[in-house]
């Protein structure tokens, strides 16, 4: 156990609707990652923040969007969503800011499924 | 964009047999770091390595970062049907941060008893 937890585990949605996953990171970790995996592409960097604040922002759609609420959990939004975003959603946690000499720990993921 | 090439892509072996899988880039990388990914769970780090050369062990996993620190290979000994899983390496560029980490596809690998 990565001490990172994400729900729902699974989700089955259609097209065009909206979705919110959510993600709380290990206790003490400052930083949370949104990470999406796929087959073609494998496993793509969305966003990250600390403590609060967006710190970066990698291949995130302008139909996505994340925040980080004050007790550090972290919600990613899905919206308009197409056949393509069917994917696994990660969610990482740090404990600072994210240098290479940190571990970065993954929650189990959110299995999405657009039909 | 620096792309990481994992090959092989899928490797199925039976319990006790040696095996290597290799992470290649054209890209210098500052640090390599070594994932396994089970069925159904997100990914595990196993190591990270830094120098050009370093040789890392963690018990039968050997893993070494190339002189050049573009590719670097990871080497099981004797292995073990719980080994299987998803083997992902990643590149680092500086110490800008996760958010530049860059994955490969990884190698699925299959350990049969």
């Amino acid at each position: 156990d990565s001490g990172v937890t994400q729900t729902p585990k699974h989700l089955i949605t259609a097209t065009g609707q909206r979705v919110t996953l959510r993600c709380s990171p290990r206790s003490g970790d400052l930083s949370v990652y949104w990470y999406q995996q796929s087959l073609d592409q494998g496993l793509q960097f969305l966003i990250q923040y600390y403590n609060g604040e967006e710190r970066a922002k990698g291949n995130i759609l302008e139909r996505f969007s994340a925040q980080q609420f004050p007790d550090l959990h972290s919600e990613l939004n899905l919206s308009s969503l197409e056949l393509g975003d069917s994917a696994l959603y990660f969610c990482a946690s740090s404990v600072g800011p994210g240098a290479h000499n940190e571990k970065l720990f993954f929650g189990s993921g959110t299995q999405l499924s657009v039909l | 964009t620096q792309l990481l090439e994992q090959s092989p892509q899928f490797l199925s072996i039976q319990e006790g047999e040696n095996l290597t899988v290799y992470c290649n880039s054209s890209s210098v990388f500052s640090s390599l770091q070594w994932y396994r990914q089970e069925p159904g769970e997100g990914p595990v780090l196993l190591v990270t390595v830094v120098t050009g050369g370093e040789v890392k062990k963690l018990k039968r996993l050997t893993f070494q970062f190339g002189d050049a620190r573009k590719d670097s290979s990871l080497h099981i000994t004797a292995a073990q049907p719980g080994d299987t899983g998803l083997y992902l390496c990643a590149g680092g560029v500086g110490n800008s941060g996760y958010s530049t980490l860059t994955f490969g596809k990884g190698t699925m690998l299959l350990v049969s008893p």
